[in-house]
């Protein structure tokens, strides 16, 4: 077991670029969750999903976000047409169903900075 | 909607004090709580949780966190700061049948020599 791992772990880019984040998570667990948390901020809520099937998207994830995971495995998380107001740390985390807690497992995070 | 709030964006204790961050939460009934801790450029690590059963929940490092219902409060505390506990702790709640985590905006804690 490894842990959660993300790639990039640093990402600068400049606004208007698209930008996109993998998320591996621990082999097991079926469910892989993202948040982003910006400066002074507990991490927040943006999507997760159970397998390959997205189930929930907070409001925070406008249109310009899109994540998939398309084998129900490792995760992308893209942002199109990056705006400074996107420079945070973007976290994944993984849990297993079979934990009765739902306990996540978080990764060392992206962060993005948009000049 | 579940909230939490914790007292104090910064918290300064000396070595070998004891270390008390506070957190409430907003729910009528009962959540799953959680404390992480956060050090510099890395992930969040899960320091302890409570469930159900014995309010008192212990976790790595010698903290141990309280849940009070009556006071909506799960405050986490170590009885002897080291100087390896600088760091952001964040406390956190998930209800019953979510699945997402709601975390508070984080405490740094300092450990004065």
């Amino acid at each position: 077991d490894t842990g959660v791992s993300q790639d990039p772990r640093h990402k600068i880019t400049k606004r208007g670029q698209n930008v996109t984040f993998r998320c591996d998570p621990i082999s097991e667990h079926n469910r892989l969750y993202w948040y982003r948390q910006t400066l002074g901020q507990g991490p927040e809520f943006l999507t997760y999903f159970q397998n390959e099937a997205q189930l929930e998207k907070s409001r925070l994830l406008s249109d310009r976000f899109s994540a998939e995971r398309p084998k129900g495995s490792f995760s992308t998380l893209e942002i199109q047409r990056t705006e400074q107001g996107d420079s945070a740390m973007y976290l994944c985390a993984s849990s297993s169903t079979s934990t009765p807690t739902y306990e996540q497992y978080f990764g060392p995070g992206t962060r993005l900075t948009v000049t | 909607a579940q909230s939490v709030t914790q007292l104090g964006s910064h918290v300064s204790v000396s070595e070998g004090a004891l270390v008390l961050l506070r957190c409430n939460y907003s729910s009528s009934v009962p959540p799953y709580l959680f404390w992480y801790v956060q050090y510099p450029n890395q992930g969040l690590q899960l320091l302890l949780k409570y469930t159900t059963g014995a309010t008192l929940v212990k976790g790595i490092n010698g903290f141990e966190a309280e849940f009070k219902k009556s006071e909506t409060s799960f405050h986490l505390t170590k009885p002897s700061a080291h100087m390896s506990d600088a760091a952001e702790y964040f406390c956190a709640v998930s209800d019953l049948g979510d699945d997402k985590i709601i975390f508070g905006k984080g405490t740094r804690l300092h450990i004065l020599p």
